[in-house]
């Protein structure tokens, strides 16, 4: 049962654009959203996170987008570049869970 | 500060066969996870420790699959006898407790034949 839903699977985007994934929950005691960056051979990295009483926060080029009516959330890469061609893995989870729910993961390449 | 420590990095063995991965969590960081990911897939959470008693194990084949973490520090996973879905990375994260940033070991890639 995947309680984190993640798309698109794969993303190819020019250097310079906007990759954008997309992750939905149904779990509403989930109160902790993490985005995990991973390189080929590579153990998942935190890249960032937010809890529900923001709607967005920004890391350099990265932002997440959270709309908690929707149980939704996204990872928006501003000015994409090569080196950011990785795996991105959207989670969550809740205080009294612990346990981190990931999504299936999005390949993406960003292309010269 | 040294990252998880995982080995071996690679692992093949055939099936019913058994296996033994090893993981030293970042100094002072008191829980600790294991967890699988299968090809195309999410890590899925097999056990996590909390000191050296187990916090959630729930989704660990305990038919299986064993995990022990001795004087609260480094911890190993074993799977006695492998089966061939059992091919897999094997993960291990620490965090320094419970809800606290969870960082991730290199992993250990295992192929059952």
């Amino acid at each position: 049962q995947q309680q984190v839903k993640q798309s698109p699977q794969s993303l190819i985007v020019q250097k310079g654009g906007i990759s954008i994934i997309n992750c939905a929950y149904e779990n509403t005691a989930f109160d902790y959203f993490p985005w995990y960056q991973q390189f080929p051979g590579k153990g998942p990295a935190l890249l960032i996170a937010i809890r529900p009483d923001v709607s967005e926060k920004k890391e350099g080029r990265f932002t997440i987008s959270f709309n908690k009516s929707a149980k939704q959330f996204s990872l928006h890469i501003m000015d994409s570049q090569p080196g950011d061609s990785a795996t991105y893995f959207c989670a969550a989870t809740s205080s009294s869970g612990y346990a981190l729910n990931f999504g299936k993961g999005t390949s993406l390449l960003v292309t010269p | 500060e040294a990252g998880v420590a995982q080995s071996p990095r690679y692992k093949i063995i055939e099936k019913r066969q058994s296996v033994a991965f090893w993981c030293n969590p970042i100094s002072g960081h008191a829980t600790l996870y294991w967890y699988q990911q299968i090809l195309g897939q999410g890590p899925k959470l097999l056990i996590q420790f909390q000191n050296n008693g187990v916090v959630d194990d729930s989704q660990l084949p305990k038919d299986r699959f064993s995990a022990e973490r001795l004087k609260g520090v480094d911890s190993t996973l074993k799977i006695q006898p492998a089966k061939l879905e059992d091919s897999a990375v094997y993960l291990c994260a620490s965090s320094w407790t419970v809800q606290e940033t969870q960082y991730f070991g290199p992993g250990t890639r295992l192929l059952v034949l």
